[in-house]
């Protein structure tokens, strides 16, 4: 994988519907791979670093998982709520340490 | 503590005029990145800036330029604009390398007619 992707593009589900979204980087000279949520007219809000393989997080309902040797990393939100309408972006950083590489995002939107 | 701030909000500029984006960093950050969003796409890197100096570029022309001041706000430049140029321009700032938590402003929208 030359890119980083995510999958899928969006996703509608209904408020309390538990999701999850998939980041698929490049596994060499992997350094950090980092979770944004970004919602509309806002800034985009740091919600993870990682950069251990194995490693999970946690914050509130929403969590991820990491898998550097394979190269994806997985982001769960439980009991999805209105207000976690948004735009998720995964971004690994490249080799030389300076820059974000993003994916396009994961658009979801959640119904009451 | 001060988020990071960009100005202005919207601008639209023509074909082949010159335009300068600016960035205040979070209090504390010396490092700040500029990234460009097209329509459909992810933010594109185009420059890191650390102390002052030019830190990593991405796959952006010489016509897309920037400077760091000593208090480490940030100014993007981007001259001779085409119309692929038209995007949302995010700065982040962090306290050091990418391998940080960057902090992103609200972006400025460019739109070159």
């Amino acid at each position: 994988i030359l890119n980083v992707e995510q999958s899928p593009q969006s996703l509608h589900v209904q408020e309390g519907d538990s999701t999850n979204f998939t980041c698929s980087f490049p596994s060499s000279n992997f350094y950090a791979l980092h979770w944004y949520r970004w919602e509309t007219a806002k800034s985009p809000e740091a919600l993870f670093v990682m950069t251990l393989n194995g490693d999970e997080k946690k914050k509130g309902r929403i969590s991820a998982t990491l898998n550097t040797k394979e190269g994806y990393s997985y982001l769960y939100i439980k009991g999805s709520q209105p207000e976690d309408s948004a735009t998720y972006l995964c971004a690994s950083v490249n080799q030389a340490g300076t820059a974000l590489i993003f994916g396009k995002g994961t658009t979801l939107s959640v119904s009451s | 503590e001060t988020g990071v701030t960009q100005s202005p909000t919207h601008l639209i500029k023509t074909r082949g005029q010159q335009v300068t984006l600016r960035c205040s960093s979070q209090s504390g950050h010396n490092t700040v990145s500029w990234y460009q969003q097209a329509l459909g796409q992810g933010p594109q890197f185009i420059f890191q800036y650390y102390r002052e100096e030019e830190n990593g570029r991405g796959n952006f022309p010489p016509r897309f330029s920037g400077l760091q001041f000593p208090n480490y706000s940030s100014e993007l430049n981007v001259n001779a604009l085409e119309l692929d140029d038209s995007a949302l321009y995010l700065c982040a700032s962090s306290l050091d390398r990418a391998g940080d938590t960057q902090y992103f402003g609200p972006g400025t929208r460019l739109t070159v007619l």
